[in-house]
């Protein structure tokens, strides 16, 4: 069956501008988990989806970011005002309410020039 | 917060030797230990997972050992193949049915043929 999909795969932004990054989790899954992975280092807690509700976000580094979920199925990540530090791979993973195992997608690389 | 500490960063080893990585935690509460294998421009995948009511558990040539006392876990790769060849990543979590996870800063494992 079908893994977890991302996109865009890359995206290139210019400092200052908004981008959106899309998570489509496995079917049926009912939790989201969005991850930062900066060169070199291992992900790092963003936010993560319980249905539609964010039920922890803890890991937002700011209010520049923002991530939704409405029907409860795919989520979008949404950075305002994006900075060079924001350069990196973010990560979408998925579990069903019977496991702890998070099943992750490939990732958008996104750079901020 | 949690914390998790992963060794070696880099590790070397001849195809068929035995590879051991190793990582330690600080959140007792803790009781979710999956190991993940991460390729070149790919997401995360998970090898072997552990809960902490299981010392040791093995999947053919991988196997992850738990001392829950010492707050430490140990991934083992026997009879190394260069496909073996990727950054392997610990992380800690709770196992619930949905947890965030707290990454090790991962180890690369070179097989040389």
């Amino acid at each position: 069956g079908a893994g977890v999909s991302q996109t865009p795969s890359n995206k290139v932004t210019e400092k200052g501008k908004y981008v959106e990054l899309r998570c489509d989790p496995i079917s049926g899954h009912t939790a989201l988990y969005w991850y930062r992975q900066s060169l070199g280092q291992g992900p790092e807690f963003l936010i993560y989806f319980q249905g539609t509700g964010a039920a922890d976000d803890s890991g937002l580094p700011n209010d520049r970011f923002f991530a939704v979920r409405p029907e409860g199925s795919v989520s979008t990540l949404k950075i305002q005002r994006t900075e060079r530090g924001d350069s990196a791979v973010y990560l979408c993973a998925s579990s069903d309410h019977s496991s702890d195992t998070q099943y992750f997608g490939p990732g958008t690389r996104l750079t901020v020039l | 917060g949690e914390n998790v500490e992963q060794h070696p960063s880099t590790l070397s080893v001849q195809e068929g030797d035995s590879a051991v990585i190793k990582c330690t935690y600080s959140d007792s509460a803790s009781n979710y230990f999956p190991w993940y294998k991460q390729e070149l421009g790919k997401g995360p995948q998970l090898i072997i997972d552990i809960r902490s009511n299981v010392g040791e558990k093995k999947d053919q040539r991988i196997a992850v050992t738990l001392n829950k006392t010492a707050k430490h876990f140990s991934l083992h790769i026997t009879e190394t193949q260069p496909e073996d060849s990727a950054v392997y990543f610990c992380a800690v979590g709770r196992a619930s049915g949905y947890s965030t996870l707290t990454f090790g800063k991962g180890t690369m494992l070179l097989v040389s043929p």
